[in-house]
C-alpha cells in the first residue's frame, strides 16, 4: 500500500508570494491534516479535513487554508507569504478522528526568502 | 505554560540501557499518540493510547488518564532509536485537534 506522498519536496518562495502543497493520502483514508514543523514552536497543528470538510482549525491567520478533493487529496495553500512561514509542512492521513494511527507524509520544506 | 509537557528534553543513552520519557498534559483529551522523529524529518507514529498500555516490541507505552500523564520506556535500547520522541494529545470527542509537545531527543551511544 503507499504511503502518504507531499509535494513538492522542497520550496524556495519570496516574501508577499503564495504557494500550494499537496497531500496524497493511503488510499482508503478520508481524514487529512496539516502541520507546520520550526525550530522555535515545534509542531503546531494547520487543519484537518474529513469528507471534504474542514472538522478542525488551528491558531493560524486566515492567509493558511486548505481543501480537499473527493478523492481525499488535499492541499494548503499559504498567501502573502512571510519570512516566519519558513518551514516543514507535514501532513497526515488516517481512518478518520480517533479511528487509528496517524500516518505522515515526508513534509514539503519551506524557505521564504 | 505549554499543554503538553516532555521531559527530559535531551537524554544520551548507553546501547541496552533501559529508557523512559515522561509526558504529562492539562487539558481533557481522548487520546494520546506517541511519534518518532528520525533526521530528515519523517514521523513514525508508534502508538495511540487512550487507557492502560500498549507494546510493540522493544517499545512500551502507558496512559493513566487521572494523573494526565504517560510514559514511553524503551528496552534494551540501541543506537537504531536515536531520534525524537514527541508526545501529542488529541483533545475533543469528535474533534480532531492535536497538541504536541514539544519532543525529547534520545541519543543512544554504542
Amino acid at each position: 500500500k503507499a504511503g502518504v506522498t507531499q509535494t513538492p519536496r522542497y520550496l524556495i518562495k519570496t516574501r508577499g508570494q503564495q504557494v500550494t502543497l499537496s497531500c496524497s493520502p493511503i488510499s482508503g483514508h478520508r481524514s487529512v491534516s496539516w502541520y507546520q514543523q520550526t525550530p522555535g514552536q515545534g509542531l503546531q497543528f494547520l487543519f484537518e479535513y474529513f469528507s471534504e470538510t474542514q472538522r478542525n482549525k488551528g491558531n493560524f491567520p486566515g492567509r493558511f487554508s486548505g481543501r480537499q478533493f473527493s478523492n481525499s487529496r488535499s492541499e494548503m495553500n499559504v498567501s502573502t507569504l512571510e519570512l516566519g512561514d519558513s518551514a516543514l509542512y507535514l501532513c497526515a492521513s488516517s481512518l478518520g478522528g480517533h479511528q487509528g494511527p496517524l500516518h505522515f507524509g515526508n513534509g514539503t520544506r519551506l524557505t521564504v526568502t | 505554560k505549554n499543554e503538553v509537557e516532555q521531559s527530559p528534553q535531551n537524554l544520551t543513552a548507553q546501547e541496552g540501557e533501559f529508557i523512559t520519557i515522561n509526558c504529562s498534559y492539562s487539558v481533557g483529551i481522548s487520546a494520546l499518540h506517541w511519534l518518532q522523529q528520525h533526521p530528515g524529518g519523517g514521523i513514525v507514529s508508534l502508538f495511540m493510547l487512550s487507557s492502560g498500555k500498549k507494546k510493540h516490541g522493544r517499545l512500551i507505552a502507558t496512559i493513566n488518564i487521572q494523573e494526565k500523564h504517560s510514559s514511553l520506556h524503551i528496552t534494551a535500547s540501541h543506537p537504531r532509536d536515536s531520534a525524537v520522541y514527541i508526545c501529542a494529545v488529541l483533545s475533543g470527542a469528535g474533534s480532531y485537534q492535536l497538541t504536541f509537545g514539544k519532543g525529547t531527543k534520545l541519543s543512544v551511544i554504542p
